[in-house]
């Protein structure tokens, strides 16, 4: 089975542009987490979804990021406009509602120049 | 201050070395998960331990729950170069039936051949 898919791996994009983030859950799974990963904060929980609806976004650091998930198979979290500070990996997981063990995708590595 | 401490932060050693991570809180838990994060890779799920004292071994992992249930042990005998890696210990945290994981800082874990 495939795992939870994430693309691009690898985004190099300069200041102010438009970054789009995507990822693809498990198949059967109803909650989905964006993570952001830095060496100096760690694994941060940006926003999660249960059912495609949106639980908790208070991790998104402030309006220039948002995340949609228009169904069961597909999220996007987007970074308009995009700012050095936001270099980061950023990971997508998902997980069942009964059992709270998260499966990751291999993240999206972001440099914003 | 973070929920779940994680300690050390770091730590290298010579291959065939023995060693043990800890991760403590001062809160309770009903159960405490352990990832592995490989470089380039997202998190994958080693273990989940539940009962008080519980001890559970992974091939040359032992993984073990504070009776308590407030702390938990990694020891790792004849670490091997495959053993590199981020480990993270992680707790379930709920609201409105709603679960999050609340994560450790990690340790970096490096095994020289």
């Amino acid at each position: 089975d495939a795992g939870v898919i994430q693309s691009p791996r690898h985004e190099v994009t300069e200041m102010g542009q438009e970054v789009t983030l995507r990822c693809k859950p498990i198949s059967g799974h109803n909650s989905l987490f964006w993570y952001r990963q830095t060496m100096m904060r760690g694994l941060e929980l940006l926003i999660y979804f249960n059912n495609n609806v949106p639980i908790d976004d208070s991790g998104m650091p402030e309006d220039r990021f948002s995340a949609k998930m228009p169904n069961a198979s597909f999220s996007t979290l987007k970074i308009q406009p995009s700012e050095p500070r936001d270099s980061a990996v950023y990971f997508c997981a998902s997980s069942t509602l009964a059992k709270n063990i998260q499966y990751f995708g291999a993240g999206t590595r972001l440099s914003v120049l | 201050t973070q929920l779940l401490e994680q300690s050390p932060q770091f730590l290298s050693i010579q291959e065939g070395e023995n060693l043990t991570v800890y991760c403590n809180s001062s809160s309770v838990f009903s159960s405490l998960q352990w990832y592995r994060q490989e470089p380039g890779e997202g998190p994958v799920l080693l273990v989940t331990v539940v009962t008080g004292g519980e001890v559970k071994k992974l091939k040359r992992l032992t993984f073990q729950f504070g009776d308590a249930r407030k702390d938990s042990s990694l020891h790792i005998t004849a670490a091997q170069p495959g053993d590199t890696g981020l480990y993270l210990c992680a707790v379930s945290y709920s609201m409105d039936s709603n679960y999050q994981l609340i994560w450790g800082a990690g340790t970096k874990l490096i095994i020289k051949p």
